[in-house]
């Protein structure tokens, strides 16, 4: 079974300046899309980011980038230029690629949790 | 604007009495699902639904109905409330077979006393 480890339950960054959540999992899948959804206060579940394991670029949305490491079977989040909005709980998810076979391959596993605050 | 609905978004409700969050989305997609949220132990998938008449059970069914009559619709039915379906609920919702992307609502706050 897949699993997901987020392994530092909060942090706290100044603003503007540079942040790095770790997320590690495990699964013999070898393909497979790995995601980070934002939480705010407000309790709306927000994609980040996403990764196609399958691709060996790491993905990048703006102030938003990854460290995808397949074989450490790492997928960190960078979070630059920190900003007063980004505070919210940042989970990292794995969905199994959805062309695997029939069964239930869109159901998503997901991390406990980084609480990020950022500080002004 | 494309987007996923629940109602209602908080819920204060007493043991045994039925009730059904709903879910709707106007994005045409095929798949839907339901997860609750707790502390300690994060998303667990409860039901998830394929296409219309088509649901299956995830994780942590007990205590919980589906039904999929519409594509646009995907109720949850709690017939029997009891204080451990105390969570925050989330419906999500993705185009197709080969869509990885999941939409979600906006979630539902349920205590149960």
């Amino acid at each position: 079974a897949q699993t997901v480890t987020q392994s530092q339950p909060e942090m706290s960054v100044q603003e503007a300046e540079t942040v790095t959540l770790s997320c590690t999992y495990d699964t013999s899948e070898n393909n497979y899309y790995l995601f980070w959804y934002k939480q705010p206060p407000s309790r709306q579940m927000i994609l980040v980011i996403r990764q196609e394991a399958y691709k060996q670029q790491n993905a990048t949305e703006n102030r938003f980038s990854v460290n995808f490491q397949k074989a450490a079977k790492s997928f960190s989040l960078k979070i630059s230029d920190s900003q007063l909005g980004d505070t919210a709980m940042y989970f990292c998810a794995f969905m199994r690629s959805p062309t695997v076979n029939a069964g239930n391959n869109r159901k998503l596993i997901w991390g406990l949790g980084t609480s990020l605050g950022v500080n002004p | 604007e494309a987007q996923v609905t629940q109602n209602p978004r908080y819920l204060i409700t007493v043991t045994g009495k039925k009730l059904t969050v709903t879910c709707s989305q106007n994005m045409n997609h095929e798949y839907m699902s339901w997860y609750r949220q707790d502390p300690g132990l994060g998303l667990r998938q409860i039901y998830y639904s394929m296409n219309v008449e088509v649901t299956d059970k995830g994780d942590v069914p007990e205590g919980y109905k589906v039904s999929r009559k519409e594509k646009r619709n995907f109720p949850l039915i709690l017939e029997s409330p009891s204080p451990n379906q105390t969570s925050l609920y989330f419906c999500a919702s993705s185009l197709g077979v080969t869509s990885y992307e999941q939409y979600f609502g906006p979630g539902t706050r349920l205590t149960v006393t």
